[in-house]
């Protein structure tokens, strides 16, 4: 399969733990990104990178998040003292460059209790 | 900044009906736009998008969209629906300028009818 994969595909974590997403992109795509989607919503944009560098970061990415890309392969997104309103369908895509549509991974549910 | 609105919650039609998903946007500059279709506990998958051209765009599915620069929109067609078709569908723009960046409308839930 030549897809995103995202990994877990849902997590479930008491409030105030810290999880840790996963995203493999198409190998030939050097941009990544990463949404959230909240019920009954549009996916938001949270951060992009080009190869290994983050370049824009959204303000709904608190200090509590944090994404790396090391070597411009595989994304990490860490969330720090999860709250309940973090709950969400975290969403990672990739494409290959401008007027490129994404391709997009089947996400990461989270629930916090 | 830019925006997309979609301005219905819902679309129900019966098998072999017209599906017409409506999608309008604002954006600084020329609009590059997408519509994805989201299954239950899914990704999002692409169906087609304009970059520039003719304003007529087909795509996967026998999904078509016709882009209009007067009117800012860019809906989603289908001649004649499928029950499969039935799904969450989502309009995005990016601009020229930040052609990183999608914005998405809130969706739109089409159930065909058998």
């Amino acid at each position: 399969d030549t897809g995103v994969s995202q990994d877990p595909r849902h997590k479930i974590t008491k409030r105030g733990q810290n999880v840790t997403f996963r995203c493999d992109p198409i190998s030939e795509h050097n941009r990544l990104y990463w949404y959230r989607q909240t019920l009954g919503q549009g996916p938001e944009f949270l951060t992009y990178f080009q190869n290994e560098a983050q370049l824009e970061k959204s303000r709904l990415l608190s200090d509590r998040f944090s994404a790396e890309r090391p070597k411009g392969s595989f994304s990490t997104l860490e969330i720090q003292r999860t709250e309940q309103g973090d709950s969400a369908m975290y969403l990672c895509a990739s494409s290959r460059g401008q007027g490129d549509g994404y391709t997009f991974g089947s996400g990461t549910r989270l629930t916090v209790v | 900044a830019q925006s997309v609105a979609q301005p219905e919650d819902q679309v129900n039609v019966a098998e072999g009906n017209p599906l017409t998903v409506k999608c309008t946007y604002s954006v600084s500059g020329n609009p590059y736009l997408f519509w994805y279709v989201q299954y239950p506990n899914r990704g999002l998958q692409f169906l087609l998008k304009y970059i520039t051209g003719d304003n007529l765009v087909k795509g996967s599915y026998g999904f078509e969209a016709e882009f209009n620069k007067s009117q800012t929109s860019f809906h989603l067609k289908k001649p004649s629906a499928l029950v499969s078709d039935s799904a969450l569908y989502f309009c995005a723009v990016r601009d020229f300028l930040n052609d990183y960046k999608l914005s998405f409308g809130a969706g739109t839930t089409v159930t065909v009818r058998a």
